[in-house]
């Protein structure tokens, strides 16, 4: 079974300044991971995805995360952080060997940019 | 623009009548979709995937008997919720996969509140 934890409820950063939000993930096969930002009563926006390649993956908004295979991770990262990036994160992994799509997501992290 | 379309985004019920919430893929088909039931706290729950021709998987701890699914085109799934009751009351939203790209793309979610 897959499991993924966002070990903070919320971040805050001051505009301009760098953000990460930590993800880490459990599964037996392989790990297909993914990012989606959610706004106010809104569905899941996809930001990107590991499949497999490089380690370091680019994706929507200026957004990047970083494929670790010993520590389990896939921490999203932004150089800049802007006002309007606050908002809902979720990062979320697949088990790339059952087949299927069936996708668990992680609790979420709140992100404040502060201006 | 969007590519999943979930209907409708806001409903009241009061306890006891049943609710019908419709997830629709726009301009490609699906063989499966994904329910999930997001909690006030912010976490994102599968509730089950939705086959099209057969019956759907639930996930568990979810009552097939109280969400009720539906898959009955390759673009269109239903969940109903029979038998409301407050404690139901929540974000619902639907997903699925457009080619094998791995990605979900998300409905924009339907509140459902129950008196």
């Amino acid at each position: 079974a897959q499991s993924v934890a966002q070990p903070e409820d919320q971040v805050n950063v001051a505009e301009g300044n760098p953000l990460t939000v930590k993800c880490t993930y459990s599964v037996s096969g392989n790990p297909y991971l993914f990012w989606y930002v959610q706004y106010p009563n809104r569905g899941l926006q996809f930001l990107l995805k590991y499949i497999t390649g490089d380690n370091l993956v680019k994706g929507s908004y200026g957004f990047e995360a970083e494929f670790n295979k010993s520590q389990t991770s896939f921490h999203l990262k932004k150089p800049s952080a802007l006002v309007s990036d606050s908002a809902l994160y979720f990062c979320a992994v697949r088990d790339g060997n059952t087949g299927g799509f069936k996708t668990i997501f992680g609790a979420g992290t709140r992100l404040f940019v502060k201006a | 623009g969007a590519v999943v379309s979930q209907h409708p985004s806001r409903v009241i019920c009061k306890s006891g009548t049943s609710v019908k919430i419709e997830c629709r893929s726009l301009d490609f088909q699906v063989t499966t979709m994904f329910w999930y039931r997001q909690f006030p706290k912010q976490s994102l729950m599968l509730m089950a995937t939705s086959n099209e021709g057969s019956k759907a998987t639930y996930e568990q701890g979810v009552e097939k008997d109280k969400f009720l699914i539906n898959h009955a085109s390759l673009t269109l799934s239903t969940l109903t919720v029979t038998s409301a009751h407050p404690e139901d009351s929540s974000f619902y939203i639907c997903s699925a996969n457009r080619g094998d790209t791995g990605e979900l793309f998300f409905g924009e979610g339907s509140r459902l509140t129950v008196l």
